[in-house]
């Protein structure tokens, strides 16, 4: 299996940076695609997701997400940072079967 | 809009069985792959599995293929987890979503609650 390492929780204060972090026990990258995308889930959602294949915007979502990264590192950026964004988020990856990280809860400082 | 919803859960006794179903709207079910994720209780998220466009394929994560089964009937566009011998740690959340290719998981529905005790 694929492990995702992502760490538990990040403060940040509003209208600053967040920067999340996922890291791979193996690359996930194939032919020029990271097959590693992103989701956000709100207390009492389901998950939505936001970046696919490693930095590709998905629809209706703000361009205040962005993602980066490849072959097993990989981060998710929010900046601005509002007070709507407070959630877990998890990256997950296709290369191989699909597992998911344990989650970054974005919380507010 | 795409809207998938999930039922079939509840309490459910450990060894028993259990069927899960999603029925899918605002898109064309028969196009798109889907998979089955549950997340338990302390927000562990794993996939269970995917099902292809005409459910001509099935892939299952390996630690619980010989339990769960997934299938669907696109003249209902209902998707569907069979659920054999639970456990206790099979207590989760399970949510069926769209697949716009297989792996990335689209859209999702608001999830069905399965508890396992006795």
């Amino acid at each position: 299996d694929i492990v995702l390492t992502q760490s538990p929780a990040l403060a940040v204060s509003l209208e600053q940076r967040a920067t999340i972090s996922c890291k791979t026990s193996q690359n996930v990258d194939n032919y020029g695609i990271s097959y590693m995308h992103w989701y956000q889930q709100k207390p009492g959602q389901q998950p939505k997701l936001l970046i696919y294949e490693g930095s590709n915007l998905a629809s209706g979502i703000p361009a205040r997400f962005s993602g980066s990264g490849s072959g097993t590192d990989f981060t998710l950026t929010i900046d601005p940072v509002e007070a709507d964004d407070i959630a877990i988020y998890y990256c997950q990856q296709s290369k191989d079967y699909r597992t998911f990280g344990g989650g970054t809860k974005l919380e507010l400082k | 809009e795409v809207q998938l919803v999930e039922s079939g859960g509840g309490l459910v006794q450990p060894g028993a069985s259990l069927k899960l179903s999603c029925v899918a709207s605002g898109f064309t079910f028969s196009d798109y792959w889907m998979s089955w994720v549950r997340q338990t209780p302390g927000k562990t998220m794993e996939w269970i599995g995917d099902i292809k466009y005409d459910g001509s394929y099935t892939n299952y994560a390996p630690s619980l293929k010989n339990r769960f089964t997934i299938s669907r009937d696109n003249a209902k566009s209902t998707l569907y987890l069979q659920m054999s011998n639970v456990r206790s740690e099979d207590t989760a959340t399970y949510y069926c979503t769209t697949m716009m290719v297989p792996g990335l998981m689209d859209a999702w529905g608001q999830g069905a609650s399965v508890t396992v005790s006795s």
